[in-house]
């Protein structure tokens, strides 16, 4: 079993859309949970750092951890085409060891 | 220069070369990480370092050889690559705590012909 599981889509929607990108994790142990942001010919950049369990609200973007069921999303307002980018979900699995879902991609169509 | 750079960005090579991919941090860091990003598969975790000292191997071959001079410099020596090695290899740096926010480079897109 992976550790993160993403559907690697391809997601496309209209501008102005709520977008939800998914994630599910295998291992109850684990507390930290990333977004990462790719866009094409670049590296990830972290878009969303959140703790255990809950939600965390950050402009259009809300992060959300639902620990007991082993979830994580991230939730995008008012898309736009710049949101446009692979959206990768990550953990910590041990100190520094940080595990990827697949990453989704997402177009934003104007 | 900023952030984390890269170099080579694109890489072509035949499977019985030698060359190297070369990372520099610029943002004070004491930990640097090379990752494989392979087409359909998940950002994989290859080496860590942690004040010029690798920590981690995960079961890298011996074809990929890291080198840590100082905390600002990595390099990862390719030889005898197989074309299954074809992939984005990124670069990240970090303070050196479990769970520090890691930042990438650019990455080098490396072709195994």
């Amino acid at each position: 079993q992976k550790e993160v599981e993403q559907d690697p889509g391809p997601l496309s929607v209209p501008e102005g859309a709520i977008v939800s990108l998914n994630c599910t994790y295998s291992n109850s142990a684990f507390q930290y949970f990333m977004w990462y942001r790719q866009y094409s010919r670049k590296g990830p950049e972290l878009l969303m750092y959140t703790y255990s369990s809950g939600n965390k609200e950050d402009g259009r973007f809300t992060a959300q951890v639902d620990k007991s069921s082993k979830y994580i999303s991230l939730f995008i307002r008012d898309s736009q085409p710049s949101d446009s980018a692979t959206y990768l979900c990550a953990t910590y699995q041990g100190a520094q060891k940080l595990v990827f879902g697949q990453g989704t991609r997402l177009t934003i169509n104007p | 220069e900023t952030g984390v750079t890269q170099t080579p960005r694109h890489l072509v090579m035949g499977m019985t070369n030698k060359k190297s991919l070369k990372c520099e941090q610029h943002l004070g860091h004491n930990a640097m990480y090379w990752y494989k990003q392979s087409a359909k598969k998940p950002l994989e975790l290859m080496f860590v370092y942690n004040f010029k000292e690798q920590t981690e191997n995960n079961s890298v071959p011996s074809r990929f050889s890291p080198e840590c001079p100082n905390s600002s410099h990595l390099f990862l020596h390719l030889h005898t690559l197989q074309p299954e090695d074809s992939a984005l290899y990124l670069c990240a740096s970090s303070q050196a705590s479990s769970t520090d926010t890691q930042y990438f480079g650019p990455g080098t897109r490396l072709t195994v012909l």
